[in-house]
């Protein structure tokens, strides 16, 4: 199974250009999350979905955009890539059945970006 | 005060010691409590829940003390593949849904041969 997929694994950005952080996962998830991870600290929650068609800030959505058009997918977006960009981006995604298992996030092996 | 607040260590324990990891949060109506384990560049992964009574698994023991919004991870008899950063992670923790988990900044472990 490959759970939670992000491309690409690495990507140099120049200050000002935008791109895509891409994120797929195929289990059936309804939540998925963008969480970004500077050195030494925790996740910090960028944006998430509780399904397609809905989604919503988290705590640092400053300079990012999201869509979620089908439950599998769940792109971020970068319009204006600023220094302070230069992050670890993780996505996960979790199940809202059973109490046993909503709770549990899956994450991606994340997105290396630099902004120079 | 950090929403979730961990010691960041390092934490750096011969082979078979026994060690402990301690996190406060601060949201008193914080309803999910987990430990999660995130190798060097790798993503996070959970390591376990933390249940009100205090739960096993393993060589890893967590609890959770609600009075003093206290939570614990033990780990028994330490591994060389112990070593990584754990992560104290609460939900409902943040301002926001109460869907969100508030990660703390980690405890790193290194387990010495």
């Amino acid at each position: 199974n490959a759970g939670v997929t992000q491309t690409p694994k690495f990507r140099i950005l120049k200050i000002g250009q935008s791109m895509t952080l891409q994120c797929a996962q195929d289990m059936n998830h309804n939540y998925m999350y963008w969480y970004r991870q500077d050195p030494g600290m925790g996740l910090k929650l960028i944006y998430y979905s509780v399904g397609a068609g809905i989604t919503d800030k988290g705590e640092v959505p400053n300079g990012y955009n999201v869509s979620r058009s089908t439950t599998e997918d769940f792109p971020l977006r970068l319009e204006l890539a600023a220094p302070s960009q230069t992050s670890v981006y993780f996505c996960a995604s979790s199940t809202n059945r059973g109490d046993r298992h909503k709770n549990i996030q899956y994450f991606g092996a994340g997105t290396r970006l630099s902004v120079l | 005060r950090k929403e979730v607040e961990q010691d960041p260590g390092p934490f750096n324990v011969p082979e078979g010691a026994t060690v402990a990891f301690n996190c406060t949060y601060s949201n008193s109506a914080s309803q999910s409590f987990f430990w999660y384990r995130q190798d060097c560049r790798k993503e996070p992964k959970l390591l376990m829940s933390v249940y009100s009574s205090g739960n096993e698994d393993g060589r890893f023991t967590a609890q959770l003390n609600r009075a003093s919004q206290y939570i614990s991870l033990l780990i028994r008899d330490s591994k060389l593949s112990d070593s990584a950063t754990y992560l104290c992670v609460v939900k409902g923790g943040s301002s926001g849904s109460a869907r969100q988990l508030t990660f703390g900044s980690g405890t790193q472990l290194t387990v010495l041969p």
